[in-house]
Parts: C-alpha cells; sequence; structure tokens
C-alpha cells in the first residue's frame, strides 16, 4: 500500500526540541521530494520546508518562520524522511504532515495521516 | 510575500454546483493545485496544474485558471464532498514559496 506514516509527536515545553519521522512505503521514496506541512488548531495549512532527491543533491528549502530553527533530513536506505525542531515555540503548535511531491515539482499527491505537536508549559 | 484569497465558506444543495474561487494577483500566470480535508483527515489532492484531475477523483472535479481567480467546480455534489478546501500555488519570489489559500468549508445543505 501507498502510504505515508508520521511518528514522534508529542508534549514539549518552549525552548525544547522534538524529531518527527515519516515512514514511506508502497513506492519508490528516493525518487521524490518531500516536504513537510502543518496545521495549526482550527486553522488553514502552512508549509515548512521540503527536501530534494539525491538527483538534485538532497537540498533543502525552508519557510523563513522556521529557519534556522528546524532541520529536514532523509534516510533512503530507510524510506524515511525527518524533521528536526529546535527552539520550539508555542506558535508552533500543529498537526504536522510529511508530502510527496513529485520530482521538480510544487504540490502534493500523497499525504500522511499527520502528528500532533504542542508546545506549551 | 504572495496571498491567495478563499471565500470562508459555500454552501450548495446536494445535486447542484458548487464554485469555490481564490484569488491571487494575476494567478491565471500561476499553476493552481486545490486539496480536499476532511474533519480529522489529511489533505487530498484533487487537481493539480489548474484542471488535471488525479486518478481516482470523480469527473465531477474540475478547475479553471484566468486573470485573478482561480475555481475549482464540483458538479452535482453529494454529501459526501462536505470539507474544507485549499487551493495552493508556487511562488518563487516570496520566503514562502509554497502558498496556501485559508480554505472554504462546503457545506451541503
Amino acid at each position: 500500500e501507498v502510504q505515508l506514516v508520521e511518528s514522534g509527536g508529542g508534549l514539549v515545553q518552549p525552548g525544547g526540541s522534538l524529531r518527527l519521522s515519516c515512514a514511506a512505503s508502497g513506492f519508490t521514496f528516493s525518487d521524490h521530494y518531500m516536504d513537510w506541512v502543518r496545521q495549526a488548531p482550527g486553522k488553514g495549512l502552512e508549509w515548512v520546508g521540503r527536501t530534494r532527491n539525491k538527483a538534485n543533491s538532497y537540498t533543502t528549502e525552508y519557510a523563513a518562520s522556521v529557519k534556522g530553527r528546524f532541520t529536514i533530513s532523509r534516510d533512503d536506505s530507510k524510506n524515511s524522511l525527518y524533521l528536526q525542531m529546535n527552539s520550539l515555540k508555542t506558535e508552533d503548535t500543529a498537526v504536522y504532515y510529511c508530502a510527496r511531491t513529485p520530482a521538480l515539482d510544487w504540490y502534493f499527491d500523497l499525504w500522511g495521516r499527520g502528528t500532533l505537536v504542542t508546545v506549551s508549559s | 510575500s504572495y496571498v491567495l484569497t478563499q471565500p470562508p465558506s459555500v454552501s450548495v444543495a446536494p445535486g447542484k454546483t458548487a464554485r469555490i474561487t481564490c484569488g491571487g494577483n494575476n494567478i491565471g500566470s500561476k499553476s493552481v493545485h486545490w486539496y480536499q480535508q476532511k474533519p480529522g483527515q489529511a489533505p487530498v489532492l484533487v487537481i493539480y496544474y489548474d484542471s488535471d484531475r488525479p486518478s481516482g477523483i470523480p469527473e465531477r472535479f474540475s478547475g479553471s485558471n484566468s486573470g485573478n481567480t482561480a475555481t475549482l467546480t464540483i458538479s452535482r455534489v453529494e454529501a459526501g464532498d462536505e470539507a474544507d478546501y485549499y487551493c495552493q500555488v508556487w511562488d518563487s519570489s516570496s520566503d514562502h514559496p509554497v502558498v496556501f489559500g485559508g480554505g472554504t468549508k462546503l457545506t451541503v445543505l
């Protein structure tokens, strides 16, 4: 089955860190760009960032709101995507989705079910 | 940064046609993608590149894009179409290159 499954969410204090994972299956993970998109409770979708594939040197891009605090990485041998979140703020509270992107493109054709991150003291 | 504007809500009776707009400056020059999100679920791509449908999406879903407005059209609306719909574009000049609209809640009366 073609799917993405996120894990690693939870409650963390402001200033803390958390690492999210996304396990891919059913497709050739290494061919695709992979993105993280988040959704604050009751709000709309916000792009977090992306990692490109090996053919494009695994380059990354980030939204201005998370640049310098969040790091996206991937392990193609494990079909896995990661989001390292540092210096977390209350406004980072959201459901975090991993999403698949066709290489060289900018839309999301497969999404995971998401994992909730709550930043609160 | 680039802004996409959607109406917060649209209501339609079953069997009728729903039109959800997405406004942006010269959006007709960009490629617009649309997602459906039902409560508690992940978004699903329903239209990409203005008017293309992924496999498995009913032909009742169609899209258009011209000038300052892109439109998602759902024909013969069913109760199961009730959801939030988001438009999305790529804006190379923005520090947020992926831009989503604020979302439209489609209510089937």
